[in-house]
C-alpha cells in the first residue's frame, strides 16, 4: 500500500519570502503521479501543482514549484513570494494509474504580514 | 472553467435518519469519486465509480453507503442510517479517465449528525 508522510504539521513565512513544505512517500510503483492540493479555510480542495514520476523535470506553476526527488521518494513543494492568500493548509497526494489519491496528513502554512 | 459541483453545501441531520449528497461532475469526466474529510483530520477515500459501477471501496465504505448515478449527470451518496461519526465533509470528485490521473473537487458537503 502507498503512504504519504508530511512531517511538518505547521509552518509559518512572511510575507514575500520563501517556504519550503516537505513530503515523503512509499509505493513500489515505478509510474504514478505526484500532486500538491490547498485547502483554504473554506476548506474547497484546489489542485496547486502535479508532477509525473516519469518526468524528470521538476513542475513549476508561477510561484509554486516542486522537488521531486524519485529515488528519495520525495516531493517538496516550494512556494516563492508568499502571499497572504497562500494562507492555508497542504495536502501532497499521491495516485497510480486508475487507483485512489492517497493523501498526506497536511501542513497548515500561515503566512504573516 | 468546468467544476464540479455539489448539494446540499451544508446538511444537519439527526442520527440515524438518511442522507443523500449529491454531485454533478465535470461533463466529460468518466471516474468519479467520494472522499470524507472528518474535522481536523485528512481526506480519505470512500469510493470510486467507474461505467455505472463502483470501481474501488475502502474499508470506511460499509453497507450503509452506497453510490449512484441516476441519470446522465448526477452522481450521489447516500448514508443509510448516520451516526455521530458520520460528521465530516464528504468531497465529490471526478477525472477524465486514466490517461489524466488528476483529479478535480468539488466544494464539499459539510455533514452534521447531532
Amino acid at each position: 500500500a502507498q503512504t504519504v508522510t508530511q512531517s511538518q504539521p505547521e509552518m509559518s513565512v512572511q510575507e514575500a519570502e520563501t517556504v519550503t513544505l516537505s513530503c515523503t512517500y512509499d509505493t513500489s510503483e515505478n509510474n504514478y503521479y505526484l500532486f500538491w492540493y490547498k485547502q483554504p479555510p473554506s476548506r474547497q480542495m484546489i489542485l496547486v501543482i502535479r508532477q509525473e514520476a516519469y518526468k524528470q523535470q521538476n513542475a513549476t506553476e508561477n510561484r509554486f514549484s516542486v522537488n521531486f526527488q524519485k529515488a528519495a521518494k520525495s516531493f517538496s513543494l516550494k512556494i516563492s513570494d508568499s502571499q497572504l492568500g497562500d494562507t492555508a493548509m497542504y495536502f501532497c497526494a499521491f495516485k497510480t494509474s486508475g487507483s485512489r489519491l492517497t493523501f498526506g496528513e497536511g501542513t497548515q502554512l500561515t503566512v504573516n504580514p | 472553467e468546468p467544476e464540479v459541483t455539489q448539494t446540499p453545501s451544508h446538511q444537519v441531520t439527526q442520527m440515524g435518519q438518511e442522507v443523500i449528497l449529491r454531485c454533478v461532475p465535470i461533463s466529460n469526466h468518466l471516474y468519479f469519486y467520494w472522499y470524507r474529510q472528518i474535522l481536523g483530520q485528512k481526506v480519505e477515500f470512500l469510493v470510486s465509480f467507474y461505467n455505472n459501477e463502483i470501481s474501488e471501496k475502502s474499508e470506511i465504505f460499509d453497507d450503509q453507503f452506497s453510490v449512484e448515478r441516476p441519470d446522465g449527470s448526477n452522481f450521489t451518496l447516500k448514508i443509510r442510517s448516520t451516526k455521530l461519526e458520520d460528521s465530516a465533509m464528504y468531497f465529490c470528485a471526478s477525472t477524465p479517465g486514466t490517461s489524466s490521473n488528476t483529479i478535480y473537487f468539488g466544494e464539499g458537503s459539510w455533514l452534521t449528525v447531532v
